[in-house]
């Protein structure tokens, strides 16, 4: 089973609009990662927030991780139509056994 | 700098042949991973290669087999296909074994098994 779900599978904006998607997990973890994926197409890394972090930014993006609640956040602000596309996060565990395991995704579409 | 290539772009296949899938990592990578990712699912982790070695493998049959070469460079192999094995299958590669930093993701090979 994955360790990531998120929430929520699918979201739909209009632009300018702030996006929000949910992470949780299960078991202890080293770090969290958050990708994009546009169409079936390679995944792009976005942020990295390792376990001893609570908050991440880069550019547009952020990202919060809340270790005790087992659980992550990416916000999106002031998006862009560009920014459709699917967004996965990854957990990576202590035991850094090379696995990352991956949610199901958030859908976002982001309208003109 | 060369991203992570991965070759061939799409590929069909019928029940029950073998197929191999190639993956080029970053320059400066030594560890490539292997992950499957159906229609509509995230990817799942098949294997880690770190300096030609195997570093995690995920939960796939020894059907499911890979090799690292000297430069670096990955191939997945897949016996005996099954309609299930249908899916994108990602490289991605990292400058050091393990999950601690962030991966570098090729395009993906879109197999199809028929």
């Amino acid at each position: 089973s994955q360790q990531g779900e998120e929430d929520p599978q699918a979201l739909s904006i209009q632009e300018g609009e702030n996006a929000t998607m949910n992470c949780s997990y299960k078991t202890s973890i080293n770090n969290l990662q958050w990708y994009r994926q546009n169409s079936g197409r390679g995944l792009v890394h976005l942020i990295l927030i390792r376990s001893n972090e609570r908050e991440k930014h880069s550019g547009r993006l952020r990202v919060t991780l809340d270790t005790s609640k087992k659980s992550s956040s990416l916000l999106i602000t002031a998006s862009r139509a560009a920014d459709t596309a699917s967004y996965f996060c990854a957990t990576a565990l202590s035991s850094n056994t090379g696995k990352l395991i991956f949610g199901q995704g958030t859908t976002l579409q982001v309208k003109p | 700098e060369t991203g992570v290539t991965q070759s061939p772009t799409h590929l069909i296949k019928t029940r029950g042949q073998q197929v191999t899938l190639r993956c080029s990592s970053q320059s400066g990578h030594n560890t490539v991973s292997w992950y499957q990712q159906a229609l509509g699912q995230g990817p799942q982790f098949i294997f880690q290669y770190y300096r030609e070695e195997e570093n995690g493998r995920g939960n796939f049959p020894p059907r499911f087999s890979g090799l690292q070469f000297p430069n670096y460079s990955s191939e997945l192999n897949v016996n005996a296909l099954e309609l299930d094995d249908s899916a994108l299958y990602l490289c991605a590669s990292s400058p050091t074994g393990g999950t601690y930093n962030e991966q570098f993701f090729g395009p993906g090979t879109r197999l199809t098994v028929l």
